[in-house]
């Protein structure tokens, strides 16, 4: 079956702007988490969600980062007045079940945010 | 917290050359261990795993074994060859009511001809 997919695969925006990422999981799977990969940083856990409940968000740097999951499927990433700093390839995975500690997670291909 | 540590790279082989990747992690508990690869203008792939201590993860001529007493999780392989030219990402996967993966930085493996 498909893969997770993240779109756009990137994004070039203007400092001060909003933008919005998209993430749709592998079909079926309840968690699905966001990473940030930036150059020096390496990859940082972001935000977590499992199913309906109400996600983890205690990766988010700042407020001018959110995300939601409609129904329990598609996901997105809003960053309110981009900054430089917030240039990175943001990653989404999904995983089946939250049951254990080897629950596989499957990686989007990411989307590379530029700030001017 | 969790922490995972590798080698900075660039790490550069010729090709045959046997390679080792070391990755040392901090955690409580028992948590698994994960090597993931990220090919050039591709995303995260997970190329092995072990769950518990002494288990050997390998794929693809990879392996690692999880090394309790060391808490080390290092990255082999006997021969490499162009192909194998990626970054490798070690992490830990450390059940605490969810399961979010801590990364080491990468290590970068440029191999030549």
């Amino acid at each position: 079956g498909a893969g997770v997919s993240q779109s756009p695969s990137n994004k070039v925006t203007e400092k001060g702007k909003d933008v919005e990422l998209r993430c749709d999981p592998i079909s079926g799977h309840t968690a699905l988490y966001w990473y940030r990969q930036s150059l020096g940083q390496g990859l940082e856990f972001l935000i977590y969600f499992q199913g309906n409940s109400a996600p983890d968000k205690s990766g988010l740097p700042s407020d001018r980062f959110s995300a939601e999951r409609t129904g329990g499927s598609v996901s997105t990433l809003t960053i309110q007045r981009t900054q430089q700093e917030d240039s990175a390839v943001y990653l989404c995975a999904s995983s089946l079940t939250t049951g254990g500690a080897i629950d596989e997670q499957f990686f989007g291909p990411g989307t590379r945010l530029t700030v001017l | 917290g969790d922490s995972v540590t590798q080698m900075e790279g660039p790490v550069t082989l010729s090709e045959e050359a046997f390679l080792t990747i070391n990755c040392t992690y901090t955690a409580t508990g028992y948590p698994s261990l994960f090597w993931y690869v990220q090919y050039p203008g591709e995303g995260l792939q997970l190329l092995l795993k072990a769950t518990k201590a002494d288990d050997k993860g390998s794929n693809k001529g990879f392996e690692a074994t999880y090394r309790k007493e060391t808490t080390s999780f290092h990255l082999e392989k006997g021969s490499v060859q162009v192909s194998d030219s990626a970054v490798y990402f070690c992490a830990l996967q450390r059940y605490s009511g969810y399961s979010t993966l801590t990364f080491g930085k990468g290590t970068m493996l440029l191999v030549s001809p």
